[in-house]
């Protein structure tokens, strides 16, 4: 089954790091674009970052530039989220979800929580 | 960036019979490459949302065809011909026109 896994959530202190994976199961991840998506708890959905197949362009919410750095690992069909200098407001559900240029967000992975809590 | 509009905010249905989102954006979601980007996502309780319908219109792999999408432009909508209980969580219509891609707030779809 074509699926994507997260996996790194856990909880950390304000202003702390914390990195986030997503890997891909039954599909070749390199040949695709990916993102990340969040949801804060009982919230909405936020897009917070891209990643074209090639590793470039890259796109961020204004929510999260400076801070957060997508990148991947197409040997290791995988997708990371590096996040630095945390907030509280940044405590979510994080997601990746695949993208194709007609397709956005056609597989999306079950989430992976993170805490920002003192 | 473009602002995505849903209502309603709830939608309390009866079992078997129709229900009906409204999704507006901002701008027209209209790519220079022909194509509109709009899509709506279902997500049930407990679980990550789930790709419904792309392109407006096209139900994706799996999706019953009692979910159908229609519209143009800046306005659309989604319709649930006969709602089961499987249908019961929130409903999201997305764009991907353009960067930042941004999301509807959600309808919340519950059985009455």
């Amino acid at each position: 089954e074509v699926q994507l896994v997260e996996s790194g959530g856990g909880l950390v202190q304000p202003g702390g790091s914390l990195r986030v994976s997503c890997e891909g199961s039954e599909f070749t991840l390199s040949i695709y674009s990916m993102n990340w998506v969040r949801q804060a708890p009982g919230k909405g959905l936020e897009w917070i970052s891209y990643i074209a197949s090639s590793g470039t362009p890259i796109y961020y919410a204004d929510s999260v530039k400076g801070r957060f750095t997508i990148s991947r690992d197409n040997a290791k069909n995988s997708l990371y989220l590096q996040m630095n200098s945390l907030r509280v407001e940044d405590t979510a559900i994080y997601y990746c979800a695949r993208q194709t240029s007609q397709r956005p967000f056609d597989i999306w992975g079950q989430g992976t929580m993170v805490t920002v809590s003192s | 960036d473009i602002v995505m509009t849903q209502a309603p905010l709830s939608s309390p249905v009866t079992l078997g019979q129709p229900a009906s989102i409204s999704c507006r954006s901002s701008q027209s979601l209209v790519h220079s490459d022909g194509n509109t980007y709009l899509s709506w996502l279902q997500q049930r309780p407990g679980q990550p949302p789930r790709l419904l319908i792309y392109k407006i219109s096209n139900r994706f792999s799996g999706v019953p065809d009692r979910f159908s999408g229609s519209g143009a432009g800046t306005d659309f909508t989604l319709k649930i011909s006969r709602v089961e209980p499987e249908d019961v969580g929130v409903y999201y219509c997305m764009q991907a026109k353009q960067f930042p891609i941004t999301f509807g707030g959600g309808t919340k779809v519950e059985i009455k």
